[in-house]
């Protein structure tokens, strides 16, 4: 079946500027999670949603990062009035609830000039 | 806080070397292990978890409570084991923490 998907696969931006990157996750999966990936740096957790329940924000960096999942689907990431700082790679993952195993998509590379 | 840390970013061995990637965490709990692996051009995918104490690919990893680490272990490598290596944790949340990676370079 079709896993992860991410678009756009890669998104350049002036500084200053809205972006929203999507993330469809795998049919069936009540847990998706965005995390991000800069240049040297690990990946670093951003927000978690599980089903109904309110999402695990804590490791938004500041408030310009906001996320939404609709209908138990699709997630939206929406970075407002981006930074230099805010290039990276923007890997979404899902699972199973209650399951070890997740899933990820293949990134958006976002460039802020 | 949790922390994973992996302090080697580079590890390159010849063909039928034995590999050992290093990773070490931080927690004061009941941790959860895991390794994930990225191929050239391919997503990041779950090589193998702790609790599961099986082999993939050769791989194995033991989770040292004492030592808090939980070193991936290979005793022949392979040239398709070149790959990005990521140790990570995770605790009462579900989301992992990870560490930095690092790059196994097998050479012929």
């Amino acid at each position: 079946g079709a896993g992860v998907s991410q678009s756009p696969s890669n998104k350049v931006t002036e500084k200053g500027k809205d972006v929203e990157l999507r993330c469809d996750p795998i049919s069936g999966h009540t847990a998706l999670y965005w995390y991000r990936q800069s240049l040297g740096q690990g990946l670093e957790f951003l927000i978690y949603f599980q089903g109904n329940s309110a999402p695990d924000k804590s490791g938004l960096p500041s408030d310009r990062f906001s996320a939404e999942r609709t209908g138990g689907s699709v997630s939206t990431l929406t970075i407002q009035r981006t930074q230099q700082e805010d290039s990276a790679v923007y890997l979404c993952a899902s699972s199973l609830a209650g399951q070890d195993e997740q899933f990820f998509g293949p990134g958006t590379r976002l460039t802020v000039l | 806080a949790q922390r994973v840390t992996q302090p080697e970013k580079l590890l390159s061995v010849f063909k039928g070397a034995p590999v050992e990637l290093k990773c070490n965490y931080s927690y004061s709990g009941s941790p959860e292990l895991f390794w994930y692996v990225q191929y050239s051009r391919q997503r990041l995918q779950l090589l193998l978890r702790h609790i599961s104490r099986e082999s993939i690919k050769g791989f194995t990893a033991d989770l040292n409570k004492g030592e808090t680490s939980f070193h991936l272990k290979k005793p022949f490598a392979q040239e398709e084991d070149s790959a990005m290596y990521y140790c990570a944790l995770r605790t009462g949340r579900r989301a992992l923490t990870f560490g930095s990676g690092t790059r196994l370079q097998v050479q012929p």
